[in-house]
């Protein structure tokens, strides 16, 4: 069964002070894995899709990683703006270049000034 | 940038009656998919298609129906509405490629269902 595990479930930081945020996932056949932001009450905001392990992709003060087993979410000096849903989801191969996602439970980020 | 667009945003029903949410999706997406979110839970997937066939299907209560229109619009029919159908939900659309590798799913704002 495909799986996709989040930690911590929440994370309290000082705007400023770097941390990771894990995905753990187990899938037959990884297709792509992808991390969205997602506001309360909003949609989920694509962040980045990585396809292989050793990928690594940057945008501003985030960068993705991805192992065979899990993926990381490096978070460089946040800032309050920061804070939100990190939700980490995977595309199993199905034989098809279409499929579902399977998102975890997600990462609720919260920095402070 | 043109988004995924969904009506309404927020809809209140009461028990028994129907509901029908729609999706639009990128221009020159061609496939839209379906979920459902519900309070501190994370998406989970209803059903999907592509070139407005059913391309997956999920969890989705054998209440619900969709479709995929001739300008790629998706409809979301919700009939017999139950309290435990009170959820978010999102259409996502993408652009699907003959790769092996996925394609990234891009995200509406949602619809906000309320059953009474």
């Amino acid at each position: 069964e495909d799986q996709v595990t989040q930690s911590p479930e929440a994370l309290r930081l000082q705007e400023g002070e770097s941390s990771s945020l894990n995905c753990s996932y187990t899938v037959s056949g990884l297709r792509g894995l992808f991390w969205y932001r997602q506001d309360p009450g909003k949609g989920p905001e694509f962040l980045f899709t990585l396809y292989s392990a050793g990928e690594e992709k940057e945008k501003e003060r985030l960068k993705a990683t991805l192992t065979k087993k899990e993926s990381f979410l490096h978070i460089t000096a946040p800032k309050p703006e920061d804070s939100a849903t990190y939700l980490c989801a995977v595309q199993a191969d199905r034989g098809s270049t279409l499929g579902r996602l399977y998102f975890g439970r997600g990462t609720q980020l919260t920095v402070w000034p | 940038a043109a988004g995924v667009i969904q009506s309404p945003r927020h809809l209140i029903k009461e028990k028994r009656e129907t509901a029908t949410l729609k999706c639009y999706p990128i221009p020159r997406h061609d496939t839209v998919y379906w979920y459902q979110q519900g309070p501190g839970q994370d998406p989970q997937f209803l059903i999907s298609f592509y070139e407005k066939m059913q391309s997956d299907k999920g969890s989705i209560p054998d209440r619900f129906s969709a479709q995929q229109f001739s300008d790629y619009h998706s409809e979301l029919n919700m009939s017999s509405l139950e309290l435990g159908d009170s959820a978010l939900y999102f259409c996502a659309s993408s652009f699907s490629t003959s790769g092996s590798t996925g394609e990234t799913q891009y995200f509406g704002p949602g619809t906000r269902l309320l059953v009474l």
